[in-house]
């Protein structure tokens, strides 16, 4: 099983709706889950972390945590086509090292 | 603004060629990390220093080297470059470990 899994995608939504990436995790002990955006060719770039379970919102973007079921989520609402991008999910692990998921790749269209 | 820095930002080397990759950061982060990516990959840790404390990942092949001589800067040296080689390097520095960690914009390394 590997460590941090998510779906590949692509994920297709229209402009305007929500969309929902998933992420699961292995680790019981991990303490601190974060959401990157990577377009093309591009670095990852932090747009959300969370620490304890429940929702967190930032503006479009809500992150969802259930360490019970050892799953994160994230919420991108009223998508825009700018939004269409790889989303990496990082969970901390052994030695506080994160460990990054192979990324969702997400496309918003018109 | 405060940040990451790598260079080159596109770098050719030849098989066999050594290469050198430097990364810089104005954040006064204790922690800077080398990534590997390859394409629709995750992102490979491959070393990490916490000050001048190193860490190297079980599975980063001896090829890959790196060096901390101050806290801004980190170097990643590939004593020579396979075809395998070519990837995305990415920095990420963090305040302190398993918190979150920003990412420079990456080097594209292509290997002729």
């Amino acid at each position: 099983q590997k460590e941090v899994e998510q779906n590949s995608g692509p994920l297709s939504v229209p402009e305007g709706a929500i969309a929902s990436l998933n992420c699961t995790y292995s680790d019981r002990g991990s303490q601190s889950f974060f959401w990157y955006r990577q377009y093309s060719g591009k670095s990852p770039e932090l747009i959300m972390f969370i620490y304890s379970n429940g929702d967190k919102e930032d503006g479009r973007f809500t992150a969802q945590l259930n360490k019970a079921s050892q799953y994160v989520s994230l919420l991108i609402r009223d998508s825009q086509p700018s939004d269409s991008a790889t989303y990496l999910c990082a969970v901390n692990g052994v030695s506080d090292k994160l460990i990054f998921g192979t990324g969702t790749r997400l496309q918003v269209f018109p | 603004d405060a940040m990451v820095i790598q260079n080159p930002r596109y770098q050719v080397t030849q098989f066999g060629k050594p290469v050198t990759l430097s990364c810089s950061q104005t954040l006064n982060h204790n922690v800077m990390y080398w990534y590997q990516q390859k394409s629709s990959q995750a992102p490979k840790l491959l070393f990490h220093y916490y000050d001048k404390d190193f860490n190297n990942e079980a599975d980063t092949p001896d090829n890959f080297q790196s060096r901390r001589p101050n806290t801004s800067f980190c170097f990643l040296d590939i004593r020579s470059p396979g075809l395998g080689d070519a990837a995305m390097y990415l920095c990420a520095t963090s305040r302190e470990a398993g918190l979150y960690e920003f990412f420079g914009p990456g080097t594209r390394l292509t290997v002729l």
